[in-house]
């Protein structure tokens, strides 16, 4: 069962724009992770935010967590054409649970 | 050093037959989760093994099983094959058992079952 709710489903963005996706989960959480899937292919590890931080940087990544509301955000800013994947954040319990995740398509 | 390896990367099979998927983890790590991922439940977590035991496992019928080698690496079987086990079969290992590691995953193993 998912624990993650990303929102929106699928984003759609020009290069250099920004995009910002949501993740809403249910219970509480020891750190949340965000991965990237690029066309079916195997998930890369994008950042690990822990509960007791409140954002977190990585290059052009930011990723903000809000233990209060349960939702964190991962915001990559100057898209380009190879951010086009799909983003998934995980949460962890015995297991990393996953949400269903966002498809963003990033055009040239 | 070498990413986490899947083999085979693709493969067609048809109901009732049975399937072993392998898995080589990074080298020095221990831990090695599955995961499967279909359009309709997503991503779904199977098993975890550190140190050849199998420390969680997840909501799948006793069909699907899997074991660790004393070189980490690790194999998934799944027996009686049903049409709704057509997947992308993801491996993860990270170097220390748990969800708190980052996990490194391989490209997957695509089952059809035909």
């Amino acid at each position: 069962s998912q624990q993650g709710e990303e929102d929106p489903q699928a984003l759609s963005i020009q290069e250099g724009e920004n995009a910002t996706m949501n993740c809403s989960y249910k219970t509480s959480i020891n750190n949340l992770q965000w991965y990237r899937q690029n066309s079916g292919r195997g998930l890369v590890h994008l950042i690990l935010i822990r509960s007791n931080e409140r954002e977190k940087h990585s290059g052009r990544l930011r990723v903000t967590l809000d233990t209060s509301k349960k939702s964190s955000s991962l915001l990559i800013t100057a898209s380009r054409a190879a951010d086009t994947a799909s983003y998934f954040c995980a949460t962890d319990g015995t297991a990393l649970i996953f949400g269903k995740g966002t498809t963003l398509s990033v055009s040239s | 050093k070498a990413g986490v390896t899947q083999t085979p990367r693709y493969l067609i099979k048809t109901r009732g037959q049975q399937v072993t998927l392998s898995c080589s983890p990074i080298s020095g790590h221990r831990s090695v989760s599955w995961y499967q991922q279909t359009p309709g439940q997503g991503l779904q977590f199977l098993f975890e093994y550190f140190s050849e035991t199998q420390r969680n496992k997840g909501n799948f019928p006793g069909r699907f099983s899997g074991r660790q080698f004393s070189n980490s690496r690790s194999e998934m079987n799944v027996s009686t094959l049903e049409l709704g086990d057509s997947a992308l079969y993801l491996c993860a290992s990270s170097l220390d058992a748990g969800v708190g590691n980052e996990q490194f995953f391989g490209p997957g193993t695509r089952l059809t079952v035909l």
